[in-house]
């Protein structure tokens, strides 16, 4: 079955510091990944993306993610945040019919 | 190109009464989805359909009804609401899955 592990609900840093954020997941097959961002009141923004090739993807806003198959990882960093990068962020996995989504780690970033 | 659109954006319902959001995207994809977002669970899958005429279940079902008679439309209906059916509800779609999904700009659903 498949399923989506966001460790932490949230997560603090301050402005400047480098970000990680933490995804497993179990799926049968090579899983299509994803990392979703979503800011108060907002729709879901796709940041990136990873189906095959390179297991380093490099996203919007300076975000990247690894792929890294023995550990069922995806996790997202950042080397520097910015304020405006505080929102609720998703990772998701699935195949061509559909995704499923963990349970998303909010970002708080202090000034 | 207007993407996804989710109709109506808020709606209160009484317990018991039925309604029907509204799915509806122009890219011409196959795939669509509903979820539902609850605080702390994240998304949850409901349905999803893989084209015009084929549908199945995902994570939380129950209570939720959908049909895909055309490639634009996939509508969700709720057949006698709960107050545990108020979430916020998003409607997605996709091209092909490694492209990623598509997402409406949600339904806030109250039922009282």
């Amino acid at each position: 079955a498949q399923s989506v592990t966001q460790p932490d609900i949230h997560i603090t840093v301050s402005e400047g510091a480098s970000l990680e954020l933490r995804c497993n997941y179990s799926y049968g097959a090579t899983p299509y990944l994803f990392w979703y961002v979503q800011s108060p009141g907002q729709g879901l923004q796709l940041l990136l993306k990873y189906f095959s090739g390179d297991t380093l993807v490099q996203g919007i806003k300076g975000f990247e993610a690894e792929f890294k198959r023995s550990q069922s990882s995806f996790n997202l960093r950042k080397p520097s945040v910015h304020w405006s990068d505080a929102a609720e962020y998703f990772c998701a996995v699935g195949g061509d019919d559909k995704i499923i989504f963990g349970k998303g780690t909010r970002l708080h970033i202090l000034p | 190109n207007a993407g996804v659109t989710q109709t109506p954006k808020f709606q209160v319902l009484k317990t018991g009464q039925s309604m029907t959001l509204q799915c509806a995207q122009d890219m011409n994809h196959e795939y669509m989805s509903w979820y539902r977002q609850d605080p702390g669970m994240g998304l949850r899958l409901i349905h999803y359909s893989v084209g015009a005429g084929i549908t199945d279940q995902g994570e939380v079902p129950n209570g939720y009804n959908v049909s895909r008679s055309t490639t634009e439309d996939f509508p969700l209906r709720l057949l006698s609401a709960a107050p545990s059916q108020t979430s916020v509800y998003f409607c997605a779609s996709s091209y092909s899955g490694m492209g990623g999904y598509t997402f409406g700009s949600g339904t806030r659903l109250t039922v009282v």
